[in-house]
């Protein structure tokens, strides 16, 4: 199936900084990809649909100037968790429909802010 | 937007027994079912799906039913083996892209 592949897997940060999380499909393009978060034990929450070359739609709860996120080309969304705080610690997953139209996810990126 | 609810949220099962888990949707636009297993600290992975034209899909061991009046669907798993311990989601979608999941159930099956 269609590989998309995420980066970091892990990361540690301060509080206060901001943090980069990359999502790449790597044999397929997607103009479309989504960022999920998700916590100990619970289900994927969607946070945010990245549209390539324009704004990404937030869902409703999600600040924007908090998770901001770039689609910059077909193949590659980023969202920067900015001013990061220990509440933001969780596992956040991106997700891209590649053919025949289902959803391939990232291997996630495991944040904790300290 | 759409509102899944899955159930149980958790299920234990002897091996060799039968595993159900149930999810009901809100939005009759959604038209695509997938479900995905879990297992810790890993991406999900898409284990069957189903399309709204379809009432039932069968895979081996897997199998899952849609009833679109009622808005409800279920994965059935039959004759469990301790691999298939991990968490099960149900998802909605009303496009194919935007993916709107239930909360989950942690499946565990006793050797």
């Amino acid at each position: 199936g269609a590989v998309v592949s995420q980066h970091p897997s892990w990361v540690i940060c301060k509080s206060g900084t901001s943090v980069k999380i990359e999502c790449r499909s790597l044999d397929f393009q997607a103009t479309t990809m989504f960022w999920y978060r998700q916590f100990p034990k619970q289900s994927l929450m969607l946070m945010a649909t990245s549209n390539e070359g324009s704004k990404a739609t937030y869902e409703q709860g999600v600040e924007k100037d908090k998770f901001l996120i770039n689609h910059a080309s077909l193949t590659l969304s980023t969202l920067t968790v900015t001013s990061a705080h220990p509440e933001d610690s969780s596992f956040y997953i991106c997700s891209a429909t590649g053919p025949p139209r289902e959803a391939f996810f990232g291997q996630g990126t495991r944040l904790t802010v300290v | 937007g759409e509102n899944v609810e899955q159930h149980p949220s958790t299920l234990s099962v002897q091996e060799g027994d039968s595993a159900v888990i149930k999810c009901t949707y809100s939005d009759s636009a959604s038209n695509y079912f997938p479900w995905y297993k879990q297992e810790l600290g890993k991406r999900p992975q898409l284990i069957i799906d189903i399309r709204s034209n379809v009432g039932e899909k069968k895979d081996q061991r897997i199998a899952v039913t849609l009833n679109k009046t009622a808005k409800h669907f279920s994965l059935h798993i039959t004759e469990t083996q301790p691999e298939d311990s991990a968490v099960y989601f149900c998802a909605a979608s009303p496009n194919g892209n935007q993916f709107y999941f239930g909360t989950g159930t942690s499946l565990t099956v006793i050797p």
